[in-house]
C-alpha cells in the first residue's frame, strides 16, 4: 500500500540533543512537507520541498534543518536552537502539479518531548 | 492575522443530530484552494475535500455536506445524523496557489474538537 511512514512515534529530547524525525513516502510525490502542531494552534508549517536536492522554509523554520537527498525521504532535525520543541510532527507529501487535482497525504506523526 | 478562522474550539453534540462546523477565511487571492482534513485521535490527518475558488456549488457527499460562499469568505462543513466516529479535530484550511506556491503549503485553522456522544 502506497503512503507515508513516519518514525518513531514518539521521541524524548535531552536538553542541548539534536534529534531527527524520519518521513518517507512512496507515492512518487515530488512534494513533500513538515508541520507542526500544538494544541488549539492547528498546524503550521516548518519546511517543505518541491523537489529533491531543494527545500523551502516554512513559517517557523527556526531551529528546525532538513534535508532532500532522495525523493522518497524528507528528514526534519530538531536542533538544540529549538527552545520549545514539544510538540506533534506531521509530514506530508503531493504530487507538485497544482492544477492536478491533488491533495495532501499526511503520515501518522511523530510526538516530540522534552526530557 | 489568521488566515484561517474556526471560532468554534469544542463542539459536543448527541448522536443523529446534524452539527455544522464554521470555516472563515482571508485571502487577496483569486485563485485558492480550501480544504477540509480530519484528525481522528490516530493522528493522521484524513483528506475530507478541496474546492476551488471558482467554484462555488455545494457539495454533498454521503451525510457530509459543505456550504462555500466567496460573498462572505466562508467554507462550513455539515454532518447530517452524526456518528459517535465523526469524534475527531477538523481542520479547514487554505491554499493560495495563484502565488506559485506549491499547492502544500497550507494556511490551516486550529480546528474543531467535535465530540459525538451516544
Amino acid at each position: 500500500d502506497g503512503g507515508i511512514t513516519q518514525s518513531p512515534k514518539y521521541l524524548f529530547r535531552k536538553e542541548g540533543q539534536n534529534v531527527t524525525l524520519s518521513c518517507e513516502q512512496n507515492l512518487n510525490h515530488d512534494a513533500m512537507y513538515w508541520y507542526r502542531q500544538d494544541p488549539g494552534q492547528g498546524l503550521r508549517l516548518i519546511y517543505y520541498s518541491q523537489i529533491v536536492n531543494d527545500f523551502q522554509k516554512g513559517d517557523i523554520a527556526e531551529g528546525y534543518s532538513v534535508s532532500r537527498e532522495k525523493k522518497e525521504s524528507f528528514p526534519l532535525t530538531v536542533t538544540s536552537a529549538q527552545k520549545n520543541p514539544t510538540a506533534f510532527y506531521l509530514c506530508a507529501s503531493s504530487n507538485s502539479d497544482i492544477q492536478a487535482n491533488e491533495k495532501l497525504f499526511f503520515g501518522s506523526g511523530t510526538q516530540l518531548s522534552v526530557l | 492575522a489568521q488566515k484561517v478562522t474556526q471560532a468554534q474550539t469544542e463542539i459536543s453534540v448527541v448522536e443523529k443530530e446534524d452539527v455544522t462546523l464554521d470555516c472563515v477565511y482571508e485571502t487577496r487571492d483569486t485563485t485558492y484552494y480550501l480544504f477540509w482534513y480530519k484528525q481522528p485521535p490516530s493522528g493522521e490527518l484524513v483528506f475530507l475535500i478541496r474546492r476551488n475558488s471558482f467554484d462555488e456549488q455545494n457539495e454533498i457527499s454521503g451525510r457530509y455536506s459543505w456550504n462555500f460562499q466567496k460573498s462572505t469568505s466562508s467554507f462550513n462543513f455539515t454532518i447530517t445524523a452524526s456518528q459517535v466516529v465523526d469524534s475527531a479535530v477538523y481542520f479547514c484550511a487554505l491554499s493560495e496557489a495563484q502565488r506559485g506556491s506549491t499547492l502544500g503549503r497550507l494556511y490551516f485553522g486550529r480546528g474543531t474538537q467535535l465530540t459525538v456522544w451516544p
